[in-house]
């Protein structure tokens, strides 16, 4: 079984800086999908990005962007210029044939 | 692309009650569909996923079951709740295999 790892319970970053979630997986396959979700107090989960294995270059999405490193089997994101609405759950998941696994979550909160 | 709806957003309900909380998925056919059951602050539980009406993986031995009568329907059952039965229940729907998962508003079960 795919196992995903987040081993960044909590973050905190000051509004308007940068700062880096990190998501560790296992796999022995070659062909899969990564993706970052993101769950405001709401408790909506977001899709925020997605990223194909079979693609080098790295996915972004205005000021979120990942940094996908196959080899090392990790899986990033960055958020730039963080605003106060990032203040959320970060969940990474593994996708394969439909099948999906989720990390743990990264609690960020943005500090105004 | 597509949307989730669920129903009730909250409940609670004693010990010992029926359950039936319902997904319906809009702006696609065929979905793949998902229950996920989350503690306060953790991560996603897989309960079950469906890929077609009738077709049902459990993921756990649990309290709960989960039925699809129509292709856009979902629905998760218990003939009696357990106090551990409480938390925050999701539905997702992937419109394909290459894709990733939507999700409802959740809703958030007190079993009393």
């Amino acid at each position: 079984a795919q196992t995903v790892t987040q081993s960044q319970p909590e973050m905190s970053v000051q509004e308007a800086e940068t700062v880096t979630l990190s998501c560790t997986y296992d796999t022995s396959e070659s062909n899969y999908y990564l993706f970052w979700y993101k769950q405001p107090p709401s408790r909506q989960m977001i899709l925020v990005i997605r990223q194909e294995a079979y693609k080098q270059q790295n996915a972004t999405e205005n000021r979120f962007s990942v940094n996908f490193q196959k080899a090392a089997k990790s899986f990033s994101l960055k958020i730039s210029d963080s605003q106060l609405g990032d203040t959320a759950m970060y969940f990474c998941a593994f996708m394969k044939l439909s099948q999906f696994y989720f990390g743990t979550g990264t609690s960020l909160t943005v500090i105004p | 692309s597509q949307t989730i709806h669920q129903w009730p957003a909250t409940l609670v309900q004693p010990v010992g009650s029926p359950l039936s909380l319902e997904c319906t998925v809009e702006g696609t056919s065929n979905p793949n569909l998902y229950w996920y059951r989350q503690a306060a602050g953790r991560g996603l539980q897989l309960l079950f996923y469906s890929v077609g009406i009738g077709q049902i993986s459990s993921e756990v031995p649990q309290n709960l079951s989960a039925s699809r009568p129509q292709d856009r329907q979902f629905i998760l059952s218990s003939k009696k709740l357990l106090l551990s039965d409480s938390g925050f229940y999701l539905c997702a729907g992937q419109a394909g295999e290459l894709y990733e998962q939507y999700f409802g508003p959740g809703t958030r079960l007190t079993v009393t």
